[in-house]
C-alpha cells in the first residue's frame, strides 16, 4: 500500500504558458502533500507544503505565484507552473505521507518539466 | 535548524565491491532516519528506515545503523550489483518539524561489471 501517483511524468512546454502537475495518493487520504523540485546533479528543495482545504505554506524565495497550489481533496493535490520560462524547466516531486503510524513519506514518479 | 551531510559522490565500484555511503545529522530531538533511492528518470522509493538509536534498517542486502553517538547513518551494502546504481539520498524527519524531510545532497553510485 501508499502509493502516490504523478502526472505527467513528462512535458514540454512553450515559455509563457501554464503546466498543471497532479499528485495522487491511490491509496490513501493525505491531509498533507510536498512539492519538491530537484535540479541537474543536485538535492532536493522542498517547495512547498500543501494542505488540504487550506492554502499551501511555500518555502522562503520559492513564488507563490508562480506555482500554483491546490489541495482540493484528500487524496490530490496540484501545482501549476504559472508563465512558464526555460529556467522552470526541471524536475518535480511530490509526496505524501500515509499516517497511522508510519514515519516514511511516500513519493511519486516525479514529472520532467521542459520550457522551450 | 536540522541537517543531513553525505559524501560527496559520483562513488565508483566494481560489481561485487563492497559499498559504504556516509551520513551523518545535526538534530534536535529524536528524529527519525532515511535512505531513499532514485533511479534515473524516476522519483524517490524508500530504501530503509530507523526510527530510534541502535535499530538497523535493512532492504535488499542494503543495511544503516542508527548511531546517536555519532550522528550517523552510514548506508552499507557488501557485495553490489550493476543494477544498484543510482542516487541515493539520505534524510531525516524531526517529529516536530511536520513530517518535513531534510534531505543530504545525494551521492551517485555507478557500480560497472
Amino acid at each position: 500500500g501508499a502509493v502516490v501517483s504523478q502526472h505527467p511524468s513528462r512535458v514540454i512546454c512553450k515559455s509563457g504558458t501554464s503546466v498543471k502537475i497532479e499528485c495522487r495518493s491511490l491509496d490513501f487520504q493525505a491531509t498533507t502533500m510536498f512539492w519538491y523540485r530537484q535540479f541537474p546533479k543536485k538535492s532536493l528543495m522542498l517547495m512547498a507544503t500543501s494542505n488540504e482545504g487550506s492554502k499551501a505554506t511555500y518555502e522562503q524565495g520559492v513564488e507563490k505565484d508562480k506555482f500554483l497550489i491546490n489541495h482540493a481533496s484528500l487524496t490530490l493535490s496540484t501545482l501549476t507552473v504559472t508563465s512558464a520560462h526555460p529556467e522552470d524547466s526541471s524536475f518535480y516531486i511530490c509526496s505524501a505521507y500515509p499516517g497511522q503510524g508510519r514515519t516514511e513519506a511516500f513519493f511519486g514518479q516525479g514529472t520532467r518539466l521542459t520550457v522551450v | 535548524g536540522d541537517s543531513v551531510t553525505q559524501m560527496e559522490g559520483p562513488v565508483t565500484l566494481s560489481e561485487e565491491a563492497f559499498l559504504t555511503i556516509n551520513c551523518t545529522y545535526t538534530a534536535t530531538g529524536y528524529p527519525s532516519l532515511f535512505w531513499y533511492v532514485q533511479y534515473p528518470g524516476e522519483g524517490l522509493q524508500l530504501l530503509l528506515k530507523a526510527t530510534k538509536a541502535d535499530d538497523k534498517g535493512s532492504n535488499k542486502g542494503f543495511e544503516a545503523t542508527y548511531r546517536k553517538e555519532t550522528t550517523s547513518f552510514h548506508l552499507e551494502k557488501g557485495s553490489v550489483q550493476v543494477s544498484d546504481s543510482a542516487v541515493y539520498f539520505c534524510a531525516l524527519i524531526n517529529t516536530g518539524t511536520a513530517s518535513k524531510l531534510t534531505f543530504g545532497t545525494g551521492t551517485r553510485l555507478q557500480v560497472t561489471l
